[in-house]
């Protein structure tokens, strides 16, 4: 089935400091989203990206969806403690584009 | 708040019994996704239901089976339970059942903690 490989696994970076994750996939996808989980809740969608080359912000976090369709990356600039959680991608492929694909996520821990 | 509900928060029970969780979608929302998210696994993807049917089934294991009722809430049905079956169980709403755009985006619950003792 599908797989998304997502890095790194986990960052500790000190408040302030600019962060960058990323997806690669060995398919193409249509869509790609990034979600945020904190601990005990569910995923909260940060930002969609629907268009190969698209670079779309949502505050302090970027996300662009790679040329190649096979890629994606997310970036927090400044980052505050409430930064802290899991940061997912996913994305849909093929002609439904009803199942999500999840990354491994990234654990982002962020000193204060 | 996404929108999208789903009880109870936790559940503990034992081995060989069978439980129910349930969701209710975001106002308006047709699609109703249920996942697997175990510490091994990350999140899994189980079924869909769209506007009461099923449209498509990924990871979900024969002891599983869901519903989604004609007020679109939806319920899923773990039965046999297995201590590996321990895990959060999300559900997802989205407008649509397929499809580009934002009318596809799936907006998830706080999930259900589910410990099979």
């Amino acid at each position: 089935g599908q797989q998304l490989n997502q890095s790194p696994q986990s960052m500790f970076i000190q408040e302030g400091e600019d962060v960058s994750m990323n997806c690669t996939s060995s398919s193409i996808f249509n869509t790609w989203l990034w979600y945020k989980q904190d601990p005990g809740e569910g995923p909260v969608l940060l930002i969609a990206l629907y268009k190969a080359g698209e670079l779309t912000s949502n505050g302090r976090l970027t996300a662009q969806f790679g040329i190649t369709r096979k890629d994606s990356f997310l970036n927090i600039s400044a980052s505050i403690p409430s930064d802290v959680g899991i940061y997912f991608c996913a994305g849909t492929s093929g002609g439904s584009n009803y199942k999500l694909t999840f990354g491994k996520g990234t654990l982002l821990t962020v000193n204060p | 708040d996404s929108g999208v509900t789903q009880t109870p928060k936790h559940l503990i029970t034992a081995t060989g019994q069978r439980v129910t969780l349930r969701c209710s979608p975001r106002s308006g929302d047709l699609s109703v996704y249920w996942y697997q998210q175990s510490l091994d696994q990350g999140l899994q993807f189980l079924i869909q239901y769209y506007n009461g049917e099923e449209r498509a089934k990924g990871n979900i294991l024969e002891r599983f089976s869901a519903q989604q009722f004609p007020d679109l809430h939806s319920e899923l049905n773990l039965s046999s339970l297995e201590l590996g079956d321990s895990a959060l169980y999300f559900c997802a709403s989205s407008a649509t059942g397929g499809g580009f755009g934002a009318k596809n985006i799936q907006y998830f619950g706080a999930g259900t903690r589910l410990s099979v003792l």
